[in-house]
């Protein structure tokens, strides 16, 4: 069936850095991008940007440029998120998601990232 | 950017209830909203695509409609299983799709 699995929970201090990675299998990857959306604790879904598995052409929302790079791999059909210079208010549950046509059709289970001191 | 915002952020009903939740944009955006739901500890589920779509294997008692910049969720009879987080989201703006801030459904 068509699924994406996540990466697991991590613990970070502030300053350092995560990464979180995003498999897909069920579907061609190539043939979908791969968005990705956090939501802290008890707070909205916010959308952070979105990665082409065909070209690797990425838009990042314009608060966290700079900080986040996407990257693909289509050999593994495996998406990465990384966020650079961990903050406390980036503590939040990660999600990737499938954009299709309409929507976001398919979402990863969430990777919990915790930042700490 | 597209402002999206949804009403009410939480609303408590019966069992059996018609509920109905709003979302506006601040630009119209022909039929691109949809609508997911979200329990607490899960990832959110797609229900309603472009406006009034179904996605497959949700209940027909969830129904969307609206265009421009106004637009509505409704759950026809509300089911204890109901109880959750609902978030609009536009899709005009590819890929920038943005959501609203949610609207917490209780029994």
């Amino acid at each position: 069936q068509v699924q994406l699995v996540q990466s697991g929970a991590e613990v970070k201090v502030p300053g350092a850095s995560v990464k979180v990675s995003c498999k897909a299998s069920g579907y061609t990857f190539i043939s979908y991008g791969i968005s990705w959306v956090r939501q802290a604790p008890g707070q909205g879904l916010e959308w952070m940007g979105w990665i082409s598995n065909d070209n690797g052409n990425t838009n990042y929302v314009q608060k966290l440029q700079g900080r986040v790079t996407m990257t693909t791999d289509p050999s593994t059909s495996t998406a990465y998120m990384e966020l650079k210079s961990l903050r406390s208010d980036d503590t939040a549950v990660y999600y990737c998601a499938r954009p299709g046509r309409y929507a976001m059709d398919v979402w990863g289970q969430g990777t919990t990232v915790t930042v700490s001191s | 950017d597209i402002q999206v915002t949804q009403s009410p952020s939480s609303l408590s009903a019966s069992v059996g209830d018609r509920v109905t939740i709003t979302c506006r944009t601040s630009q119209s955006i022909s039929s691109y909203l949809n609508w997911y739901q979200q329990k607490p500890g899960k990832a959110p589920r797609l229900l309603i695509y472009a406006a009034s779509s179904l996605q497959s294997g949700v209940p027909s008692r969830f129904s969307g409609s609206g265009s421009g910049t106004d637009f509505t969720l409704a759950i026809r009879s509300l089911q204890p299983e109901d109880v959750a987080t609902y978030f609009c989201q536009q899709s005009y703006t590819t890929p920038r799709w943005t959501f609203g801030q949610g609207t917490k459904v209780e029994i």
